[in-house]
């Protein structure tokens, strides 16, 4: 199976904290991407990073590739109250498709 | 730009109903997915559209099946409800079948009892 793994599965930070959480997959991809979920709602697309590039950064996050490794980081600097929710990354599906494929995701818990 | 909504928003039905959840995409998008995701669990992707054509399936049987329209809009039916059917459906959009951001519905929270 292709499907990304979140490690750790549960993080409980203070406000201002820097969050980290690492997906790890098994097969080489196309491109990872990162998402998330709050409360059991719609998932919000945060980042794409295809397998040719090693870091990409949009406000707070920062995320890295590395394919030797087959795994990405996902990184919340100074962290809010309103980013507490779940985490997933997708990465491609069987056979190469575009087809994302979730892993179980973090959930992140920031504590005001 | 209207983005993804699905209906209905919840539903409960019983064991062996059938039912059809919708999906509207967002303007411009050509390309529909959807998932399947349990309490705790990841999505897991059931099927995707692409200009009205299957473009791959996940591990679901035969009874889960699906559909899009010309205006790219997509329903999701299922028959023979099953107690483990009970999941947040959510509903996908993107462009084209590159591997592109894939904007979300909020879902439809299905309850089988």
């Amino acid at each position: 199976s292709q499907q990304g793994e979140e490690d750790p599965q549960a993080l409980s930070i203070q406000e201002g904290e820097n969050a980290t959480m690492n997906c790890s997959y098994k097969t080489s991809i196309n491109n990872l991407q990162w998402y998330r979920q709050n409360s059991g709602r719609g998932l919000v697309h945060l980042i794409l990073i295809r397998s040719n590039e090693r870091e990409k950064h949009s406000g707070r996050l920062r995320v890295t590739l590395d394919t030797s490794k087959k795994s990405s980081s996902l990184l919340i600097t100074a962290s809010r109250a309103a980013d507490t929710a779940s985490y997933f990354c997708a990465t491609d599906g069987p056979g190469g498709s575009y087809i994302p494929t979730f892993g179980r995701g973090t959930s992140l818990i920031v504590h005001p | 730009e209207t983005g993804v909504t699905q209906s209905p928003t919840h539903l409960i039905k019983t064991r062996g109903q059938q039912v059809t959840l919708r999906c509207s995409s967002q303007s411009g998008h050509n390309t529909v997915s959807w998932y399947q995701q349990a309490l705790g669990q990841g999505p897991q992707f059931i099927f995707q559209y692409y200009r009205e054509e299957e473009n791959g399936r996940g591990n679901f049987p035969p009874r889960f099946s699906g559909l899009q329209f010309p205006n790219y809009s997509s329903e999701l039916n299922v028959n023979a409800l099953e107690l483990d059917d009970s999941a947040l459906y959510l509903c996908a959009s993107s462009f084209g079948l590159a591997g592109n951001e894939q904007f979300f519905g909020p879902g439809t929270r299905l309850t089988v009892l």
